[in-house]
């Protein structure tokens, strides 16, 4: 079964540092997300993306968040520069169309210290 | 803004029992999905419904739109179903997802 590829599985950084989360969709979908999920708390939505452009964002996304898909495979969500709140596990997601279910994948646990 | 609400947060079973989670939701929606968190933090989509039932294996998810309400039933548990369910649903508007705060199932052999 088709599945979405996050790497690395766990990061560890420094606080003020910038960080680059990876996420390989499953090929043929057109919708792709980011979600997370600081421990012990509800997952929350970040950012949808759709037509190489951002479709929504959240409140959490702020400027020091930006997402990018730059070879029509990887898409990327990158954390300017993180802050202890950013620790959390990150989520991507990926769905074929605006009715299909979604897919998920493992996540990247981000601890900054 | 559309507000999900589980329950129970907790539930401990013995192999075998017919287990109950129900979601509620504050705002009409086209569609629910029900997913399964491992303990490792993973997450999978267990069901999309939009209407009436589906089932899959020993997991069946009922709706019913008029009362924003859906039920997951997992039948003859086994330790393996030990994982949190979540309950998540669009926005009013856009697909985005709201996700309820999970029911953590721990089912004893």
């Amino acid at each position: 079964e088709p599945e979405v590829t996050q790497t690395p599985s766990h990061q560890v950084t420094q606080m003020g540092q910038e960080v680059i989360l990876r996420c390989v969709p499953i090929s043929n979908h057109l919708y792709f997300y980011w979600y997370r999920q600081i421990l012990g708390q509800k997952v929350e939505f970040l950012v949808s993306f759709y037509n190489n452009e951002i479709s929504e964002k959240s409140e959490i996304f702020d400027d020091q968040f930006s997402v990018e898909r730059p070879d029509g495979s990887n898409f990327t969500l990158k954390i300017r520069s993180t802050k202890l709140e950013d620790s959390a596990m990150y989520f991507c997601a990926s769905r074929e169309g605006s009715l299909n279910g979604y897919t998920f994948g493992s996540g990247t646990r981000l601890t900054v210290v | 803004k559309n507000e999900v609400e589980q329950s129970p947060q907790n539930l401990t079973a013995q192999e075998g029992e017919f287990i109950t989670i129900n979601c509620s939701y504050s705002v009409g929606i086209s569609a629910l999905h029900w997913l399964q968190q491992h303990p490792g933090g993973g997450i999978v989509s267990l069901f999309m419904l939009s209407s009436g039932k589906k089932k899959h294996g020993r997991l069946i998810a009922t709706i019913n739109i008029q009362e924003k309400h859906s039920s997951l039933h997992i039948t003859a548990s086994h330790p393996r179903d030990s994982a949190v369910y979540i309950c998540a649903v669009p926005k009013s508007s856009g697909d985005k997802l709201t996700f309820g705060t999970g029911t953590r199932l721990a089912v004893r052999p």
